[in-house]
């Protein structure tokens, strides 16, 4: 089945700084979706992106399905930014599949 | 909308018990699903359904059964519990759309299960 692999895994930031998270797949994917995971364990949408390049304040997200890879932007992080995102793909083989996350640190 | 719902919060059951896992959306989502999230690990899809009546397995289905019986209840059954089932257990509903079989997943607030 498709695999999903992102990167770095660990990130430790100043409040302030600009980070890029990556989420490369290894076949073609009907969807890919972002996820954020705060500290408290609750999960929230952040992007629907299986194509193209979509905004929302400070995030933003790309994802280049013809070379199989995906991008989350945030800028001017916050404390409020800490937490483990997660991309996850879907393929019509392989269902739903998430990798293994980015845990996020942003330092005040 | 009170979105996507889970009970319990948590649960601790002992090897062999055997309890279910309560989910419930009033969205209207055609699409539901269970997943669960080991430490250190994104999450794993245990069953899905497309709709009342349709269910299908995921990644890990083996000990927890499902069914739909309405459009906004999904239960998990686990069967007898076991040690390795413990874990964090999530709900989630979306929409159908047409080209795919999901699109944004909206995700109950988990059930942290114990098996001792």
């Amino acid at each position: 089945g498709i695999q999903v692999e992102q990167s770095p895994p660990d990130l430790i930031l100043q409040e302030g700084a600009n980070s890029t998270l990556r989420c490369n797949f290894s076949d073609s994917v009907n969807n890919l979706q972002w996820f954020h995971q705060n500290p408290w364990g609750q999960l929230i949408n952040l992007f629907y992106i299986p194509s193209g390049t979509k905004q929302n304040g400070r995030l933003s997200a790309t994802t280049v399905a013809t070379e199989r890879y995906s991008l989350l932007y945030i800028s001017s992080s916050q404390t409020t930014d800490s937490g483990v995102y997660f991309c996850a793909c879907y393929s019509s083989a392989s269902k739903i599949i998430f990798g293994s996350g980015t845990r996020l640190s942003i330092r005040p | 909308n009170a979105g996507v719902t889970q009970t319990p919060k948590f649960q601790v059951l002992k090897t062999g018990q055997s309890m279910t896992l309560q989910c419930a959306q009033d969205m209207n989502h055609e699409y539901m699903s269970w997943y669960r999230q080991d430490p250190g690990m994104g999450l794993r899809l245990i069953h899905y359904s497309v709709g009342a009546g349709i269910t299908d397995q995921g990644e890990v289905p083996n000990g927890y059964n499902v069914s739909r019986s309405t459009t906004e209840d999904f239960p998990l059954r686990l069967l007898s519990a076991a040690p390795s089932q413990t874990s964090v257990y999530f709900c989630a509903s979306s929409r159908l759309l047409a080209g795919g079989p999901y699109n944004e997943q909206f995700f109950g607030p988990g059930t942290r299960l114990t098996v001792l």
